[in-house]
C-alpha cells in the first residue's frame, strides 16, 4: 500500500549547518507530497508542497524536490537557525487513497545555539 | 483571518466519562479531519469528514464519534472515555478534500 518513510527520528545540528532530512515514498499513483512543520505547543502547519514531479517547493529558505526517479521529496536548508527547531513531516496525497494524507512519522530538529 | 479553532485547549477527564472535543473554522472549507498524535507515532486520522453528515471512519476510529450538522462546526465524542485516549487531538480543516489542511492548535486530553 501507499507509504512515506522517514527513517530519522531525530537530527541535531548547530546554527548555520545544511539542513537535509529523509523523505521517501511509495505509491503507484501521482500523488501531491507536503512538507508540514509543527513548533512546540503548536499544531503542523504546512511548510511546502509540490503537485507535479520534478518540480521544487520553497519556502521560508527551504526547498524540496518531488524526485519522482528516485520516489523522495527530501526537505533542505542551506542555512538553518535556531527558530528552526520544530518537528517537520513528509507527507503524501493520493487520489488512490481518495486524497486522505498518508504521514510520515516525523523528523525532530534540535538546533544547538 | 484564517483559522481552525479548538475547544477547550486542554482538559482533564476520569474514566469513564464522556468528552466532547470541538472545533470551528469560518472558511467554508468542506472537508473536517479529527486527528490524535501520540509520541513515537505521529498523526494518526480518526474520522475525516467530506461535509455535513457525510463522515468517514479514518484509520483509528474505534472508541470515537463525531458530529458535523453545520459546515463550520465539527465535534469530536468519546463516550466513556478510556486511560489510551489520553493524547493530543488536532482538528483541521480543507476547501476541498484534495487540498492541505489547515490545523488548529490542539486539545490536550489526559483521562486519568
Amino acid at each position: 500500500g501507499d507509504s512515506v518513510i522517514q527513517m530519522q527520528g531525530q537530527v541535531t545540528l548547530s546554527e548555520n549547518d545544511f539542513l537535509f532530512i529523509n523523505c521517501t515514498y511509495s505509491t503507484t499513483g501521482y500523488p501531491t507530497l507536503f512538507w508540514y512543520v509543527q513548533y512546540s505547543g503548536e499544531g503542523p502547519q504546512l511548510l511546502l508542497q509540490v503537485t507535479t514531479a520534478n518540480n521544487k517547493g520553497s519556502s521560508r529558505g527551504f526547498e524540496a524536490t518531488y524526485d519522482k526517479g528516485t520516489t523522495s521529496f527530501h526537505l533542505q536548508k542551506t542555512s538553518v537557525q535556531e527558530i528552526d527547531s520544530a518537528v517537520y513531516y513528509c507527507a503524501m496525497r493520493d487520489v488512490d487513497s481518495n486524497y486522505q494524507l498518508i504521514w510520515g512519522s516525523g523528523t525532530k530538529l534540535i538546533i544547538k545555539p | 483571518d484564517m483559522k481552525v479553532t479548538q475547544m477547550p485547549r486542554y482538559l482533564i477527564k476520569r474514566m469513564g466519562e464522556n468528552v466532547l472535543l470541538e472545533c470551528g473554522q469560518d472558511m467554508s472549507h468542506e472537508t473536517m479531519y479529527w486527528y490524535r498524535q501520540d509520541p513515537g507515532l505521529g498523526l494518526q486520522l480518526i474520522y475525516i469528514s467530506y461535509d455535513v453528515d457525510s463522515n468517514s471512519e479514518g484509520d483509528i476510529p474505534k472508541g470515537y464519534r463525531v458530529s458535523r450538522k453545520k459546515r463550520e462546526h465539527f465535534s469530536l465524542i468519546l463516550d466513556s472515555a478510556k486511560t489510551n485516549q489520553t493524547s493530543v487531538y488536532f482538528c483541521a480543516s480543507s476547501r476541498h478534500n484534495n487540498q492541505a489542511p489547515l490545523f488548529g492548535e490542539g486539545t490536550r486530553l489526559s483521562v486519568l
